[in-house]
């Protein structure tokens, strides 16, 4: 089915550093949200891309579509301990009907 | 912002008995609700698809009459897990779409299930 690479799997970092994850698909996405788990918690939405090349900022998070639609990125300037979690790539199934979830990018963040 | 509250949150069950958790959207009408199920450090899984008055989709693999969904109003679903067996041990969250917010998911809180 349809899947996506969400790459790297796990992350440390020291506070202040910045961090990229990646969201790669093999077809073109009709759009594609990103989620923020924290630990114990439930996903929460952050955004929705669905223009090609888009970029969305949210303070220090910096959202990025790629031109064909088959990947994206998510960006933290300057982490901070409050930006530790799991963040999740979500594009939508190719019914349209549901969301289908990447592996996610653990981060972690030593002050 | 909108809402969608999951209950129970933790559960525990005898092997072979039957467990229900309710998804409700609490300040919209929800046509579309979806059922995961994560596993730790796992993603989540969809599992299926609720429309509301209609049969639950459900996707490759997971076995409709072992987790029965029923979607009877515009504000609940529920996942019924049959016959749990300890391997059903999870958590199971659900989603609701919102069509009025521009088509946003709202995620429930999650309910774990521990089947001993």
């Amino acid at each position: 089915g349809q899947q996506v690479m969400q790459i790297p799997q796990y992350q440390h970092v020291q506070e202040g550093e910045d961090f990229t994850t990646y969201c790669n698909s093999s077809t073109t996405l009709s759009n594609i949200q990103w989620y923020k788990q924290r630990p114990g918690g439930h996903p929460v939405f952050l955004i929705q891309l669905v223009k090609s090349g888009e970029v969305k900022k949210q303070k220090r998070l910096t959202f990025q579509f790629g031109e064909a639609k088959k990947n994206s990125s998510l960006h933290i300037t300057a982490t901070q301990t409050t930006d530790v979690g799991t963040y999740f790539c979500a594009p939508v199934n190719q019914a349209g009907t549901a969301l289908i979830f990447g592996k996610g990018t653990t981060l972690s963040v030593s002050s | 912002g909108a809402v969608v509250s999951q209950h129970p949150s933790r559960v525990i069950c005898k092997s072979g008995t039957s467990v229900k958790i309710e998804c409700r959207s609490l300040d919209f009408q929800a046509t579309t609700m979806f059922w995961y199920r994560q596993f730790p450090k796992q993603s989540l899984m969809l599992m299926a698809t609720s429309n509301e008055g209609s049969k639950a989709t459900y996707e490759q693999g997971v076995e409709k009459d072992k987790f029965l969904i029923n979607h009877a109003s515009l504000t609940l679903s529920t996942l019924t897990v049959t016959s749990a067996h300890p391997e059903d041990s999870s958590f199971y969250i659900c989603s609701a779409r919102s069509g009025g917010n521009g088509n946003t998911i709202y995620f429930g809180e999650g309910s774990w299930l521990t089947v001993v």
